[in-house]
């Protein structure tokens, strides 16, 4: 079965840190590789994405992510953590294969970033 | 650009009542829309998959006589939550596909729909 893995319930980081918030996926084919992050009653807001090509991606916020596909891993990382960054947090895979167009997430990360 | 909305925001409503939720991608259109629901501190969950013009598709265990899905434009879908129940209370999310190389889905703000 395909799916998507975040370790971990919760990540707790003080303010000036480097933060990762894990995410490793088993999938068939080549996937695109997604994070969103979520604040309270809202939706989803996009971070980054791995497509193809260089396997460190930037996205939004000061965030990136490293693709490694020999562990499977799409983890999500910042230099240096800001309390705003607090929020809950979710790695989706879209499978590549036969025009699979669903998102498969994972069960979401909270980030606490304190002061 | 790929802005989408949700309307309402919230919603209360008495049991047995039925809710209409609206997806609306502003600057773009989409064939294809999805509705997720979203318990609290938990991880979205993919009920259907909506195409312009045709039936939409649900997911194993979601009842399509229960949330009925109408894509009847390419920047509209609805969700209907007839005879609403407290169990159905939740979080409910729609995304709209943008087609192209990669088909991303753009997600709206959400609707918090509780029954009373």
């Amino acid at each position: 079965a395909q799916s998507v893995a975040q370790p971990e319930d919760q990540v707790n980081v003080a303010e000036g840190n480097p933060l990762t918030v894990k995410c490793t996926y088993s999938v068939s084919g080549n996937p695109y590789l997604f994070w969103y992050v979520q604040y309270p009653n809202r939706g989803l807001q996009f971070l980054l994405k791995y497509i193809t090509g260089d396997n460190l991606v930037k996205g939004s916020y000061g965030f990136e992510a490293e693709f490694n596909k020999s562990q499977t891993s799409f983890h999500l990382k910042k230099p240096s953590a800001l309390v705003s960054d607090s929020a809950l947090y979710f790695c989706a895979v879209r499978p590549f294969s036969g025009g699979y167009n669903k998102l498969i997430f994972g069960a979401g990360t909270r980030l606490a970033v304190h002061p | 650009g790929a802005v989408v909305s949700q309307h309402p925001s919230w919603v209360i409503c008495k049991s047995g009542t039925s809710v209409k939720i609206e997806c609306r991608s502003l600057d773009f259109q989409a064939t294809t829309m999805f509705w997720y629901r979203q318990f609290p501190k938990q991880s979205l969950m993919l009920m259907a998959t909506s195409n312009e013009g045709s039936k939409a598709t649900y997911e194993q265990g979601v009842e399509k006589d229960k949330f009925l899905i109408n894509h009847a434009s390419l920047t509209l879908s609805t969700l209907t939550v007839t005879s609403a129940h407290p169990e159905d209370s939740s979080f409910y999310i729609c995304s709209a596909e943008l087609a192209g190389t990669y088909n991303e889905q753009f997600f709206g703000p959400g609707t918090r729909l509780t029954v009373l």
